[in-house]
């Protein structure tokens, strides 16, 4: 089946200090991805996305690059803010079939001043 | 434009009643999901609505679960006889267009509703 796993949490970073969180997925095909953000207290927001191969999402700082060959999609960020602090879930969709998305288990991140 | 809108925000209730939840999606938007948030399961995917028709339903934990969407808009959640095992934060999405023509939409949450089963 299809299915989402990131690196489990919580991580917690230094303000400035470099950012990976690992994705990998499974799936029987292509689907598109994403990096949702949920900051404390506040709904699900997309983060970044990625519907082929090779693409590279990117927003506020933040990039992950679609890799078939590996099937992962990791997000990073060169300089994390205090701002950053929230939980991230990365996902899978196929829109050919049922639009439901995946979602990973998310990773809580928190930045100390 | 105002987002997708989720009422009431919070919600306890006893174990063995029935609770609604509802769903405004964005203006304009298709398609509609329900998702539940639980401590125990992570973010699951509940159900999908293109227009007022639920192609996929395969979510939906129990038969004491229901959905509803009229006009095309608002939707609403219905948990019979609710246990504790309920209790969960339920999310709702929507999107412009959905399912198929190998579009790329977007799904827009809105802020959720907690649900606390006593």
């Amino acid at each position: 089946g299809n299915s989402v796993t990131q690196m489990e949490g919580p991580v917690t970073l230094s303000e400035e200090a470099f950012l990976t969180i690992n994705c990998t997925y499974t799936a029987t095909g292509y689907p598109s991805l994403f990096w949702y953000v949920q900051y404390p207290g506040e709904g699900l927001q997309l983060l970044l996305k990625a519907t082929k191969a090779d693409d590279k999402g990117s927003n506020k700082g933040f990039e992950a690059t679609y890799r078939k060959e590996t099937t992962s999609f990791h997000l990073e960020k060169g300089s994390v803010q205090v701002s950053d602090s929230a939980v991230y879930f990365c996902a899978l969709l196929f829109y050919s079939s049922a639009s439901k998305i995946i979602f990973g288990s998310g990773t809580r991140l928190s930045i100390r001043p | 434009g105002a987002g997708v809108s989720q009422s009431p925000s919070n919600k306890v209730t006893e174990k063995g009643k029935d609770v609604e939840l509802r769903c405004d999606p964005i203006s304009g938007h298709t398609a509609l999901y329900w998702y539940r948030q639980s401590l125990g399961q992570g973010l699951e995917f509940l159900i999908y609505f293109q227009g007022n028709s639920a192609p996929d339903k395969s979510g939906l934990p129990s038969d004491r679960f229901s959905a509803e969407r009229t006009g095309g808009s608002v939707s609403t959640l219905t948990i019979q006889r609710t246990q504790q095992e309920d209790s969960a934060v339920y999310l709702c999405a929507s999107s412009l267009e959905g399912v198929g023509r190998g579009n790329t939409d977007t799904q827009y949450f809105g802020p959720g509703t907690r649900l606390t089963v006593l």
